[in-house]
């Protein structure tokens, strides 16, 4: 069964650092999404990625932040200067359209970022 | 803000029990809701989803029920399994497709 991958399944980085998280959506998926969750808290919508472009964000997903698919497979999510308050697990999701039964959002496993 | 809330943060029931995990929500605007499962150090994994034009939706083993004049949403998982002890959150959009909005979840606990 296809499955939505990331990379790395966790990272630990100093204050003010970049990291870059890496998604492989489901393949014949359109529709790219960012979440995060704080440890202990719900999960919180970052962004959503369509056709080479930003569809929708959240006040979380502020210029510190910024995603990229660099060729067919990947989707990458950046934070520029890391700050102790990222520190969460970042899911990756994907989903294939918008017609009906065809937009369920498929969760990846996570990558935990650990920003000391 | 729009959130959506679980009305309980825990529920502990025997194998074999039917289970049920309640959620109500705060958007009236709200086409979509959908229902993950979330075992420790994972993803969140769907179960199922509705839309606001039905009211149930059955699948296996579970049936999400939608009353929008509440605006309330439930999970029942019949026959309960240890296999079923997770975090179960359910979540909402305008759209499907567009951003979900999650609630804080319910953990599972289910005793043999």
């Amino acid at each position: 069964e296809p499955e939505v991958t990331q990379t790395p399944s966790h990272q630990v980085t100093q204050m003010g650092q970049e990291v870059i998280l890496r998604c492989v959506p489901i393949s014949n998926h359109l529709y790219f999404y960012w979440y995060r969750q704080i440890l202990g808290q719900k999960v919180e919508f970052l962004v959503s990625f369509y056709n080479n472009e930003i569809s929708e964000k959240s006040e979380i997903f502020d210029d510190q932040f910024s995603v990229e698919r660099p060729d067919g497979s990947n989707f990458t999510l950046k934070i520029r200067s890391t700050k102790l308050e990222d520190s969460a697990m970042y899911f990756c999701a994907s989903s294939s359209s918008l017609e009906r039964g065809a937009d369920t959002q498929y969760f990846g496993p996570g990558t935990r970022l650990t920003v000391l | 803000g729009e959130s959506v809330g679980l009305h309980l943060p825990t529920l502990s029931v025997q194998e074999g029990d039917n289970s049920i995990i309640n959620c109500a929500y705060s958007n009236s605007a709200s086409d979509y809701f959908i229902w993950y499962k979330q075992e420790s150090g994972k993803g969140p994994q769907f179960i199922i989803d509705i839309r606001s034009n039905m009211d149930k939706r059955q699948g296996q083993r579970v049936t999400v029920l939608l009353n929008k004049t509440v605006k309330h949403l439930s999970l029942q998982i019949a026959a309960t399994q240890p296999g079923d002890s997770a975090v179960y959150f359910c979540a909402e959009s305008i759209q499907a497709g567009t951003a979900l909005i999650f609630g804080k979840g319910t953990t599972l606990s289910v005793s043999s």
